[in-house]
């Protein structure tokens, strides 16, 4: 198993720029979720989703949105990028809520 | 949003020596959590706790869920360089169903 994969890896936007950041897992997890992380900082919770087609809004929603098509993806997408956007962004994904979550390696964006 | 104050925000030991670092919540948890972050990538599990006094070891870590179900503990043996990286303490408060709310981590580093 690949595990959880992101791309991409890294990204520079300008202000006003718009991308999706994509999130594919092949462990057949039902729950998937973004994070961000600022320097120095842990991890604030931006969507997840519990199963195709249902998504739900976590602790910092404000400038994504996401789609959950198929169980497998997961993409995160930035219409009008801003520089507080700036960060680490995180996928994650579990079998149930009991359940460890399992992250990929991460996207790197800067917005200048 | 729901917060976890993670102690100490960062640690310098000697290699050899033991590392203690703990969670403290306001709310209610039903599973502990522990992760740690290399740098540059996402964090990876270490430790799950579901049943409040529980203890549970994995290798030279050895972690515990609070009997208030508002803490948790982590503990390092014997820290070698390896250990260096950022640990984080996460759980979904009773209330939030899937939802992980992340402590703000503990740096370490450890010296040779």
């Amino acid at each position: 198993n690949a595990g959880v994969t992101q791309t991409p890896k890294f990204r520079i936007l300008k202000i006003g720029q718009s991308m999706t950041l994509q999130c594919t897992q092949d462990m057949n997890h039902n729950y998937m979720y973004w994070y961000r992380q600022d320097p120095g900082m842990g991890l604030k919770l931006i969507y997840y989703s519990v199963g195709a087609g249902i998504t739900d809004k976590g602790e910092v929603p404000n400038g994504y949105n996401v789609s959950r098509s198929t169980t497998e993806d997961f993409p995160l997408r930035l219409e009008l990028a801003a520089p507080s956007q700036t960060s680490v962004y995180f996928c994650a994904s579990s079998y149930t809520t009991r359940e460890t979550q399992y992250f990929g390696p991460g996207t790197r964006l800067l917005v200048l | 949003g729901q917060q976890l104050n993670q102690s100490p925000q960062s640690m310098f030991i000697q290699e050899g020596e033991d590392v203690s670092m703990n969670c403290t919540s306001s709310s209610i948890f039903n599973t502990w959590l522990w992760y740690k972050q290399d740098p540059g990538e996402g964090p990876v599990l270490l430790i799950a706790l579901y049943k409040a006094g529980e203890l549970t070891s994995n290798g030279r870590l050895t972690a515990q869920f609070g009997i208030t179900r508002k803490d948790s503990f982590l503990n390092i043996s014997a820290s070698i360089p390896s250990d260096v990286g950022i640990y984080f303490c996460a759980g979904p408060p009773i209330t939030s169903g899937s939802r992980l709310t992340f402590g703000e981590g503990t740096q370490l580093t450890v010296n040779p």
